[in-house]
């Protein structure tokens, strides 16, 4: 069985760039979901993916954006990076919304450092 | 409504003793209460979980004590190790629901 796995580990951007990050879920899952963690606090849900449609939402504003494909693996965006984007983003994957108690299982996460 | 609160932040045990670490919610439409583990650099790692129809889980080492008129939670780690030093964090959902709302953390020390 496959985890899920993140990419890249590290990212360096500066402030008003773009950056895509990725996931791939794990096998047998068809449901990817990020969070956003900053130094020292709990994952923040930013959204959730299911069927290659956004299906749920955090308070995060719409330069958060992403994408699910056939594959289930999924991809965030965020458009004009500010400082305080600097943060661990977190992907999890899980079974079907309603299937299951939502059992999310994390990747390792990607580092995102805005300068 | 949709906060889940956790304590303490920091928690030093010797080898061998009881960690315990506390966690309370508001919304009482929650019915599903994980706790995870995360290590430096790492990913969160799902460690146990409970359903409000039990009052207790115990896997291992690790033991949910779950008090549902106070909406309340903990996690005990008994005889704890070393290795379990590491941040922890409670979480909590509802069925069918996108997200887990996460508690602050509890980094967790424990002495050799």
């Amino acid at each position: 069985e496959t985890g899920v796995t993140q990419s890249p580990t590290h990212l360096i951007k500066t402030r008003g760039q773009q950056v895509t990050l990725r996931c791939s879920s794990q096998s047998g899952h068809n449901t990817v979901s990020w969070y956003q963690q900053a130094l020292g606090q709990g994952p923040q849900f930013i959204f959730q993916y299911y069927r290659e449609e956004e299906n749920g939402r955090g308070n995060f504003p719409p330069r958060f954006s992403g994408l699910q494909f056939p594959n289930y693996s999924s991809e965030l965006n965020v458009n004009a990076l500010e400082l305080d984007d600097s943060a661990l983003y977190l992907c999890a994957s899980s079974l079907a919304p309603g299937a299951s108690y939502n059992e999310q299982f994390f990747g390792p996460g990607t580092r995102l450092t805005v300068l | 409504q949709q906060q889940v609160k956790q304590s303490p932040q920091s928690l030093i045990v010797q080898k061998g003793g009881i960690s315990i670490i506390n966690c309370a919610y508001e919304n009482t439409a929650f019915d599903y209460f994980p706790w995870y583990q995360q290590f430096p650099g790492k990913g969160p790692a799902l460690l146990i979980a409970i359903r409000p129809d039990v009052s207790e889980k115990k896997e291992g080492r690790f033991t949910i004590s779950f008090n549902k008129s106070a909406k309340q939670f903990s996690l005990h780690i008994m005889d704890s190790q070393p290795g379990d030093s590491a941040t922890y964090f409670c979480a909590a959902s509802m069925w069918g629901a996108q997200k887990l709302v996460f508690g602050q953390g509890t980094r967790l020390t424990i002495n050799p």
